[in-house]
């Protein structure tokens, strides 16, 4: 099945600075990784996907890259505001219906 | 749209006792829900899958007899913790996704249950 690793798994970056997480995936078949956030207490909020046939998708300050040869993605997050203090965590996709989750990044913003 | 309630968001029950969960597609019909448990300072763990009208697949490691889940209802999931014991508190997550909602593969998050056993 699918293996998702993640890190690092904590992550402290000065406000306005960028910020850079990634994930590895077992799967040559995996074709969908969404990132999410997670505030203490509050559910997965999806703030990116990507799909296996582009290499890169944006949206705003943040970004993903995707390398199927690799089989690792990333998420960028640039411009860093203390509203980005969370734990994000990367997924692949098993079988075409389960997320398998990363172990989780706790990001936190130093103003 | 594309909203999942869930309930109790919290719930504090003795240890021995049966604590239910639901999960509600508001706006959808979701055809395959999931639900998942996190400790603390941890990942989401799937527990199982289910499919309206199905039975539920279970993971590995994961007592069917003791987490019982109902999906009879295309808007509707429920999680029983069956005999809870201290070890069984966590926080509960329950997804669910549908045709014609969003992308195919993506599923949409309850709020979760954080659940604890004296």
């Amino acid at each position: 099945g699918e293996n998702v690793e993640q890190h690092p798994s904590t992550l402290s970056v000065q406000e306005g600075d960028s910020a850079v997480i990634k994930c590895t995936y077992s799967d040559s078949a995996s074709n969908y990784f969404p990132w999410y956030k997670q505030e203490l207490g509050k559910r997965p909020q999806l703030i990116i996907d990507i799909r296996s046939n582009v290499g890169e998708k944006k949206d705003q300050r943040i970004a993903v890259t995707l390398n199927k040869t690799a089989k690792h993605f990333s998420l960028h997050i640039t411009e860093t505001q203390p509203e980005d203090s969370a734990v994000y965590f990367c997924a692949g996709i098993q079988g075409a219906q389960k997320l398998v989750f990363g172990q989780g990044t706790r990001l936190t913003i130093n103003p | 749209g594309a909203v999942v309630s869930q309930h109790p968001s919290w719930v504090i029950c003795k240890s021995g006792t049966s604590v239910k969960i639901e999960c509600r597609s508001l706006d959808f019909q979701a055809t395959t829900m999931f639900w998942y448990r996190q400790f603390p300072k941890q990942s989401l763990m799937l527990m199982a899958t289910s499919n309206e009208g199905s039975k539920a697949t279970y993971e590995q490691g994961v007592e069917k007899d003791k987490f019982l889940i109902n999906h009879a209802s295309l808007t509707l999931s429920t999680l029983t913790v069956t005999s809870a014991h201290p070890e069984d508190s966590s926080f509960y997550i329950c997804s669910a996704r549908g045709p014609g909602v969003a992308g195919v593969n993506e599923q949409f998050f309850g709020p979760g249950t954080r659940l604890t056993v004296l």
